[in-house]
């Protein structure tokens, strides 16, 4: 079993949904990073929590410490949102990676 | 300006070959990575330094050796490539080690080893 595990593996959805991703973790963290993993494979950081929420544009990224899960939101999804999203757990110096959501938003 | 460049992009080699990738940042960060995606897209850690110091070295096989001549540059020399090692190898810099500090990743270096 992985240390971080997400949920779903895979996720369609209509233009306009709101989407949500989960991620569990079972290791001690003192930050929880989302990344987005572009089609074409360039991966970049949409964000670091260690406690709470913090938006950014549609995006929404919420972390419960106590529970050791977080998830990340879009709302009103888009098709240039389909993408594989990532969640990975800062533990120690290093960071531990989900295996990933692939999403795919058609128009 | 890129941020983080890696070379080349794509690799395609036989077995038994040595092979580098190269890593540069221009963002002035202390610390950077290398990270192994494989055929699952699942990523882990291999290494990482910090103002050319190794900090991280994550079980990674002998023949897989980092070199960071300054902080702006953390390269990655594989010796004796095997079918197992084909996969995407991902550059990263953060402006330290600390849990809070962004990653920014290369667009990765496809390695395929026949």
């Amino acid at each position: 079993k992985n240390e971080v595990e997400q949920s779903p593996q895979n996720l369609t959805a209509q233009e306009g949904e709101f989407i949500t991703i989960n991620c569990s973790y079972s290791v001690g963290i003192s930050a929880l990073h989302w990344l987005q993993q572009h089609p074409g494979g360039g991966i970049v950081s949409l964000f670091m929590l260690s406690s709470g929420k913090k938006k950014h544009g549609r995006l929404i990224a919420t972390i419960n410490i106590q529970e050791k899960h977080s998830s990340l939101h879009i709302t009103a999804s888009h098709p240039r949102d389909s993408a594989v999203y990532i969640c990975a757990a800062h533990n120690t110096d290093k960071l531990i990676f989900g295996t990933g959501t692939r999403l795919q938003v058609f128009p | 300006d890129t941020a983080v460049s890696q070379t080349p992009k794509y690799l395609v080699t036989q077995m038994g070959n040595d092979k580098s990738i190269k890593c540069e940042q221009n963002l002035g960060h202390d610390t950077m990575y290398w990270y192994k995606q494989d055929s699952k897209k699942f990523l882990k850690i291999m290494f990482s330094y910090n103002n050319k110091e190794l900090i991280i070295n994550e079980t990674v096989p002998n023949r897989f050796s980092p070199k960071s001549p300054d902080k702006a540059h953390l390269n990655l020399h594989i010796n004796s490539l095997e079918l197992g090692d084909s996969a995407v190898y991902f550059c990263a810099s953060s402006l330290s080690g600390l849990s809070y500090n962004e990653q920014f990743f290369g667009p990765g270096t496809r390695l395929t080893v026949l």
